[in-house]
């Protein structure tokens, strides 16, 4: 257990649907970050927060959209869905400044 | 913008032969070169930071090392359970890191 947790695991929705996936950082983490693994494009960021705020977009559709609470956990909720957005969806979190970061397990998102 | 170059995409090893993976790069401001382990279907598991061209890190049978373009890892006598996606991946001033491809090693008994 990296102490990242994301739910849910999987999630199968259809396209024109939206979904929240959620991640809770590592005790201690004020930043958290989403990334996006699909099997032709690799590890892809896709947006950064630091305790609360909207620190760094990467690549991240307009249908996507992140916030980070109070409590720090974050969520990700994705609309519109189309085929192309499934993937893995991983968060990660890091203490202040820079330094690796600790991955989460992953929610694995299909789009039918 | 920040690039990183994974080489060879996939490696495959008999058990207790030895390699080195490539990770060469291009970025603004290095904070950090780091590699992980990725096995299917979880999340990537940190397995080093190094910082400065010259440094040198080892786990087990793993060890990392750094240049001012690219970084090695060399896998001394791997075993089956070594098989996995090593990635790499660079930190800017922004604290944000850049993956590269990956590597997916297989090491057959």
């Amino acid at each position: 257990d990296s102490g990242v947790t994301q739910t849910p695991k999987h999630l199968i929705t259809a396209t024109g649907q939206r979904v929240t996936l959620r991640c809770s950082p590592r005790s201690g983490d004020l930043s958290v970050y989403w990334y996006q693994q699909s099997l032709d494009q690799g590890l892809q960021f896709l947006i950064q927060y630091y305790n609360g705020e909207e620190r760094a977009k990467g690549n991240i559709l307009e249908r996507f959209s992140a916030q980070q609470f109070p409590d720090l956990h974050s969520e990700l909720n994705l609309s519109s869905l189309e085929l192309g957005d499934s993937a893995l969806y991983f968060c990660a979190s890091s203490p202040q400044g820079a330094g690796g970061y600790t991955f989460g397990s992953g929610t694995r998102l299909t789009v039918v | 913008e920040d690039q990183v170059t994974q080489s060879p995409e996939a490696l495959r090893l008999q058990e207790g032969e030895s390699s080195s993976l490539n990770c060469s790069y291009t970025v603004s401001g290095l904070r950090g070169l780091f590699w992980y382990r990725q096995d299917p279907g979880k999340g990537p598991e940190f397995l080093f930071t190094l910082y400065s061209a010259g440094e040198e890190k080892e786990k087990e049978r793993l060890k990392a090392t750094l240049t001012k373009k690219e970084s090695f890892l060399h896998i001394t006598a791997p075993k089956p359970e070594d098989s996995a996606t090593y990635l790499c991946a660079v930190n800017n001033a922004g604290n944000m890191l850049t993956f590269g491809g990956g590597t997916r090693l297989m090491v057959k008994p």
